[in-house]
């Protein structure tokens, strides 16, 4: 069964800390995964990885893929209290048709 | 920027009593899914729909279910038969392709069944 853990579940930090959020699969078919967080309603867009050891960055937020143990990390550097929402990592597998497999999310609470 | 809009954004319905949950895709995009999350839980996988057609479903997605996009701009989820079960936010996404291309969701209809 195609499966996605992140940790921690939940984490509360400081303005100011660098947090790093982890992601986990387990999927047959494994085509890209995706980072996406979420405030009050929809998950909004943050990376898409595919290739294993080629960072993306956009602002204080980079994340990073190793398809060979099958994980990946999201960075957030200088944390603001805006930052606090639940982040999301998903993966899009190609088993029937493409579609995404979420994790649970980590929840990030960043305290000013 | 170009978005996924839900509407309505809250529905309360009685038990056993039909839904229908409407979402305009981004206008170029051309795969369309619906993914639903219990209060507190993971966003799981629907359905999938191109080319008019059902591209895959979970075992959530039984007989109660059925989507469709009948005039070309809206996309549907129907619910014939609501169950406690199904409160959940329900997010509708597009991509406009599958070949790298990701999903952008809508903000949701929050889905209360009393």
């Amino acid at each position: 069964e195609d499966k996605v853990v992140q940790s921690p579940l939940s984490l509360v930090v400081h303005e100011g800390d660098t947090v790093t959020l982890n992601c986990s699969y387990e999927v047959t078919n494994f085509r890209s995964l995706l980072w996406y967080k979420q405030e009050k309603k929809a998950p909004t867009f943050l990376f898409m990885l595919t290739s294993s050891g080629i960072e993306k960055k956009s602002g204080r937020l980079s994340s990073i893929l190793d398809k060979k143990e099958l994980f990946s990390i999201l960075n957030i550097t200088a944390t603001q209290t805006g930052d606090s929402a639940v982040y999301l990592c998903a993966v899009e597998t190609t088993s029937g048709t493409y579609k995404y497999i979420f994790g649970t999310g980590t929840r990030l609470k960043v305290l000013a | 920027e170009p978005e996924v809009t839900q509407t309505p954004s809250h529905q309360v319905t009685q038990m056993g009593q039909e839904v229908i949950l409407r979402c305009v895709p981004i206008s170029n995009h051309l795969y369309f899914y619906w993914y639903r999350q219990i209060l507190g839980q993971k966003v799981e996988f629907l359905v999938s729909f191109y080319n008019n057609e059902i591209s895959e479903k979970s075992e959530i997605f039984d007989d109660q279910f059925s989507v469709e996009r009948p005039d070309g701009s809206n996309f549907t989820l129907k619910i014939r038969s609501t169950k406690l079960e199904d409160s959940a936010m329900y997010f509708c996404a597009s991509s406009w392709d599958l070949t790298g291309a990701e999903a952008f969701f809508g903000q949701g209809t929050r889905l209360t069944v009393v």
